[in-house]
């Protein structure tokens, strides 16, 4: 069956980076564009970012563009999310998805990135 | 960017009841809406895509109706596992907004 396990969360001060990985399994990673998805404490969820299949598109929403890059390696099976210049709006539990056509059915468990001094 | 407006953001409704949350789209997004069930500390779950295509394994109880920039997500009889937030989200153009979800309690 379809996993994705998130993984590379934690606390980090502000300015800091942090890298944050997505294994798949259970479906042809390479077919799939991938995204990210977070959800700051008590709150809804926000888009982040997605990339192509073939990691020759990808897009921001406004807010981290700059400042964290998605990629992926299809030969691992597994997207990345590394985020730097971190603020304190930026803590989240971030989940990685599947996206097909822009909907995501497969997602993982989440992994939490703090930010703070 | 296109923006998602989701009502009620909270409903309050007991087990056998029926409920409708809707959401509208700031622009015309044709039938490119999804819907999600979160229960707290879990990922969201898919329900509905395509505006009114049930995912598989979703009960029949769930059905989403709209085009362009109204839809709507009806639970038919509620059940206890019911009891969760549900967003919307566009995916028409980049970036694919959600709604700012509607928390559904047990009244």
């Amino acid at each position: 069956q379809v996993q994705l396990v998130d993984s590379g969360g934690g606390l980090v001060k502000p300015g800091g980076s942090l890298r944050l990985s997505c294994a798949g399994s259970g479906f042809t990673f390479s077919d799939h564009y991938m995204a990210w998805i977070r959800q700051a404490p008590g709150k809804g969820l926000e888009w982040v970012s997605y990339i192509s299949s073939s990691a020759s598109i990808s897009f921001y929403t406004d807010s981290v563009k700059g400042r964290f890059t998605i990629s992926r390696d299809n030969a691992k099976n597994s997207v990345y999310l590394q985020m730097n210049s971190l603020r304190a709006e930026d803590t989240a539990m971030y989940f990685c998805a599947v996206s097909i056509s822009g909907y995501y059915r497969h997602w993982g468990q989440g992994t939490l990135v703090t930010v703070s001094s | 960017d296109i923006q998602m407006t989701q009502s009620p953001s909270s409903l309050s409704a007991s087990v056998g009841d029926g409920v409708t949350i809707t959401c509208r789209a700031s622009q015309s997004i044709t039938s490119n809406l999804s819907w999600y069930q979160q229960k707290p500390g879990k990922a969201p779950k898919l329900l509905i895509y395509a505006a009114s295509s049930l995912e598989s394994g979703v009960p029949s109880r769930f059905s989403g109706s709209g085009l362009g920039t109204d839809f709507t997500l009806t639970i038919s009889s509620l059940q206890p596992e019911d009891f969760a937030s549900y967003y919307c989200q566009q995916s028409y153009s980049v970036p694919y907004t959600f709604g700012q979800g509607t928390k559904l309690e047990i009244k």
